[in-house]
């Protein structure tokens, strides 16, 4: 089975504070995605990753950024954290698509509260 | 990626199949359909997806019809451990890394 393992399951840090969110995946996945999720928004994609040193913004990368310096391991920077960035933070691996659909594996999630 | 609609609440007893539906009226010929299930305070778990055959698997069967503008996600003889918010999602296949969209999803509640 794959696994995906988020660092921490419950973080709680300062308004302003630099914050990493750790995520490794032990199946060789190429891709790797960061998700947020809040009440009411459902999933929301904050960057995704299709190999090494690759990066692409999802739909909300504002007040985050990302690094990906080895394969099974893409972290997530908030670069000053903010009370808005309060929530659940859900990382995912896929192998790449092709011709073939295949699914996102997640990790059973981060919940990050800012104060 | 298509846009999918799926009912915001449905009820099962225990033991009797869960009949989930979803309508991607928009899919695309190379878009594939994606169910995942979410218990709370857990990560989406995969399910099941296909293209456009009937599938099944250890947890559920897949059924998408002819004009695959619809899909129901079955699960056969479902449990309370069954009870999760279940998402139906549309995604290309073309793609090395095609992201998918999660929408509300249906809260599926089982009772005994």
């Amino acid at each position: 089975d794959v696994k995906v393992t988020q660092s921490s399951r419950y973080l709680v840090k300062r308004t302003g504070e630099k914050v990493f969110l750790e995520c490794v995946q032990d199946m060789d996945h190429e891709n790797m995605f960061w998700y947020r999720q809040d009440p009411g928004l459902g999933l929301r994609l904050i960057y995704f990753s299709y190999d090494v040193k690759m990066k692409e913004k999802g739909d909300i990368p504002e007040g985050y950024s990302v690094s990906r310096e080895k394969k099974e391991r893409f972290s997530l920077i908030l670069e000053s954290a903010s009370t808005n960035q309060t929530s659940m933070y859900l990382c995912a691996s896929r192998k790449p698509t092709g011709n073939q659909g295949t699914p996102l594996h997640f990790g059973n999630g981060t919940r990050l509260t800012v104060t | 990626d298509a846009k999918t609609t799926q009912p915001t609440s449905m009820d099962c007893a225990e033991g009797r199949a869960a009949n989930l539906p979803c309508n991607h009226s928009t899919i695309s010929g190379n878009e594939y359909v994606y169910w995942y299930r979410q218990i709370h305070s857990q990560g989406p778990q995969y399910i099941i997806h296909g293209l456009k055959n009937n599938e099944t698997n250890e947890m559920a069967s897949l059924i998408i019809t002819e004009d695959r503008k619809s899909s129901t996600l079955i699960l056969p003889h479902a449990t309370l451990r069954d009870t999760a918010v279940y998402y139906c999602i549309v995604s290309g296949g073309g793609t090395s890394y095609g992201k998918l969209t999660f929408g509300q999803g249906t809260i599926l509640t089982v009772h005994p």
